[in-house]
């Protein structure tokens, strides 16, 4: 099955840009996704990518995604305060409809 | 507003008793899961429901035991609960068991003392 790897945290300055990282295993991953939960609440999704691309941009989010390395990547830019959570990766490999988790990143956004 | 919404939001109960966690999704979705986050915020997988029919059922014990009257509603109910059970319970639903992403609810916080 699908293992998904992440940092547990991360510590930034308000105003910088935020860069979390994720690695998978399964090279037949075709949907991996981005949420995010703040605290006392549940999952929010905030983005997903296709294996067939390689970047996708919404707003201040962009996602990378390096087929080769299995390496996905989720900049936030400008961080603000409210970006404070845990963001977690997610993979979908073709032979199981369950997504698999990473354990999150916890994102710490200080003045 | 369309969601996922679960009842209760908290849950304290002691050792023993036998307890129900309710969800119900109004978004036409037709597969519905239940995950389990630890207190280090590990999510795993516990049941998955397509169209009311058991799809996935991880090694979970069975004093869980979902149902699912119909495509909107998948409830779980905890037999005997024990002090390993305490944790946030997650429902979520998605269109399709292939592409489509999951939508979750925002918890029920199970405290067992």
């Amino acid at each position: 099955g699908e293992d998904v790897e992440q940092s547990l945290f991360l510590s930034v300055r308000e105003g910088d840009s935020s860069v979390i990282n994720c690695t998978y295993t399964d090279s037949s991953s075709t949907y991996l996704y981005w949420y995010k939960q703040e605290p006392g609440a549940g999952l929010q999704l905030l983005t997903y990518i296709f294996s067939n691309m390689d970047m996708k941009q919404d707003q201040r989010l962009t996602v990378l995604l390096n087929k080769k390395d299995k390496h996905l990547s989720l900049r936030i830019a400008d961080t603000q305060t409210g970006d404070s959570a845990i963001y977690f990766c997610a993979g979908r490999s073709g032979g199981s409809y369950i997504p698999t988790f990473g354990r999150g990143t916890s994102l710490i956004v200080h003045p | 507003d369309t969601a996922v919404s679960q009842t209760p939001k908290y849950l304290v109960t002691q050792m023993g008793n036998d307890k129900s966690i309710k969800c119900e999704q109004n978004l036409g979705h037709d597969t519905m899961y239940w995950y389990k986050q630890d207190s280090k915020k590990f999510l795993k997988i516990m049941f998955s429901y397509n169209n009311k029919e058991l799809i996935i059922n991880e090694t979970v014990p069975n004093r869980f035991s979902p149902k699912s009257p119909d495509k909107a509603h998948l409830n779980l109910h905890i037999n005997s609960l024990e002090l390993g059970d305490s944790a946030v319970y997650f429902c979520a639903s998605s269109q399709g068991t292939s592409n489509s992403p999951l939508h979750f609810g925002n918890g029920t916080r199970l405290t067992v003392t």
